[in-house]
């Protein structure tokens, strides 16, 4: 069963810095891209980053560009986000969610997401 | 960049009724490249429909996706309880990033 489990949310202040985790399990990880969408409260879906299944290819929303960071570790089974700079704005649940193979953009399966709270 | 516009915003429903969201993109959906996805309060999107019509795997067939070009349609032949919940379009297929999404459409007990 695939199983995908963020982890890292939490309350910060704005300007603060935090590292998302999501954890992955049942299915070969180092075989799919990978992708953090988040939502906003009683929002819709935004697409954040997304990073190519070996890491070497990713790609920032432009809303985060310069101040989130994606990554990969294969041999962990693990996706992160390092989020730097935080505003206001950027305080939504962050779910984790794999592309679909040979589907660009697809997302085939979402974690239960874990929340960022930016606040003073 | 296409953007996707959803209709209604709300649609009130009894359990029993046939569904039918709208989706309308702003420019054609090459290949059809468009999906559906399910929220639930609380919980995560989950994939529906892609393809705009191909089901995700273990999705009942009371769900079904159909159209092209700019107009697509997601019909719930008949509402179970667990279908009450906010339903996103979304075009994909082309490399990161990937299409936008809706802004959702929720489907809400009468």
């Amino acid at each position: 069963e695939v199983q995908l489990v963020e982890s890292g949310g939490g309350l910060v202040q704005p300007g603060g810095s935090l590292r998302l985790s999501c954890a992955a399990s049942g299915f070969t990880f180092s075989s799919y891209e990978m992708n953090w969408v988040r939502q906003a409260p009683g929002k819709g879906l935004e697409w954040v980053s997304y990073i190519s299944s070996s890491g070497s290819t990713i790609y920032y929303a432009d809303s985060v560009k310069g101040r989130f960071t994606i990554s990969r570790d294969n041999a962990k089974n693990s996706l992160y986000l390092q989020m730097n700079s935080l505003r206001a704005e950027d305080t939504a649940v962050y779910y984790c969610a794999r592309t679909k193979i040979l589907v660009p953009g697809l997302f085939d399966y979402w974690g239960q997401g874990t929340l960022v709270t930016v606040s003073s | 960049e296409i953007v996707l516009t959803q209709s209604p915003g709300t649609l009130s429903l009894s359990p029993g009724e046939r569904a039918t969201l709208s989706c309308r993109a702003s420019q054609s959906v090459s290949s059809s490249y468009l999906a559906w996805y399910q929220q639930k309060p609380g919980q995560a999107p989950r994939l529906l429909i892609y393809g705009a019509s191909s089901r995700a795997t273990g999705i009942p067939d009371r769900f079904s996706g159909s159209g092209s070009g700019t107009d697509f349609t997601l019909t719930i032949s008949r509402l179970e309880p667990e279908d009450f919940a906010v339903y996103y379009c979304q075009q994909y297929g082309s490399s990161p990033p990937p299409g936008t999404f809706g802004q959702g459409t929720k489907v809400e007990i009468k």
